[in-house]
């Protein structure tokens, strides 16, 4: 039982690259996030997609864009990298609406020269 | 902007003592308060919870404690073990308006217990 998994886990890109972050699910669930991890800022809301079909910006949307592929997968992209998109980024889920626990992968590392 | 400030950034104990992890919030519209904990190379994973209508939550040696009216809640683990060494956060989030079920964290707390 997979849960969250992210790919790939690691990833170098050199500034104005494009890469696009994988996420996929076997939980069933509606609801999908994507997060960012700095060190001493928390993990910060990119974008959310609540149900299949809808996604919606959250706190540090620019720079980013999201594709909810079906109720399994949600991606990230990234059009054109820049230095201060090296970061950790976290794919979580959550089973429906409301103040249900999310359930978060493994990451990616993600590193921009 | 923060709307959780969690604290202290680090916190080093020995085996066996009380860590103790405090945040605040901003918003009232909050009513959802859990925490997260994260080993390194993994993903957060929930460790405990707490809603605004109890003022505690015990799991094992893990408890939140919540202040509705000073916006603060903090996490105690009791017996603090090596194997608890690992990145704590708090998290808050809403059920009205834009907040709906998104979580936002704190800084988070990177615990470290001696042997």
């Amino acid at each position: 039982n997979a849960g969250v998994t992210q790919t790939p886990k690691f990833q170098v890109l050199k500034t104005g690259q494009s890469m696009t972050l994988q996420c996929a699910q076997d939980m069933n669930h509606n609801s999908m996030y994507w997060y960012r991890q700095d060190p001493g800022m928390g993990l910060r809301l990119i974008y959310y997609s609540a149900s299949e079909g809808t996604t919606d910006k959250g706190e540090v949307p620019n720079g980013y864009n999201v594709s909810r592929l079906n109720k399994r997968e949600f991606s990230l992209r990234l059009e054109s990298a820049a230095p201060s998109q090296t970061s950790v980024y976290f794919c979580a889920t959550k089973d429906r609406i409301g103040n249900q626990p999310q359930h978060f992968g493994d990451g990616t590392r993600l590193s921009i020269l | 902007q923060q709307q959780v400030k969690q604290s202290p950034q680090s916190l080093i104990v020995q085996k066996g003592g009380i860590s103790i992890i405090n945040c605040a919030y901003e918003n009232t519209a909050f009513d959802y308060f859990p925490w997260y904990q994260q080993f390194p190379g993994k993903g957060p994973a929930l460790l405990i919870a707490i809603r605004p209508d109890v003022s505690e939550k015990k799991e094992g040696r893990f408890t939140i404690s919540f202040n509705k009216s000073a916006k603060q809640f903090s996490l105690h683990i009791m017996d603090s073990q090596p194997g608890d060494s690992a990145t704590y956060f708090c998290a808050a989030s809403g059920t009205g308006g834009t907040s709906y079920g998104k979580l936002t964290f704190g800084q988070g707390t990177i615990l470290t217990v001696h042997p």
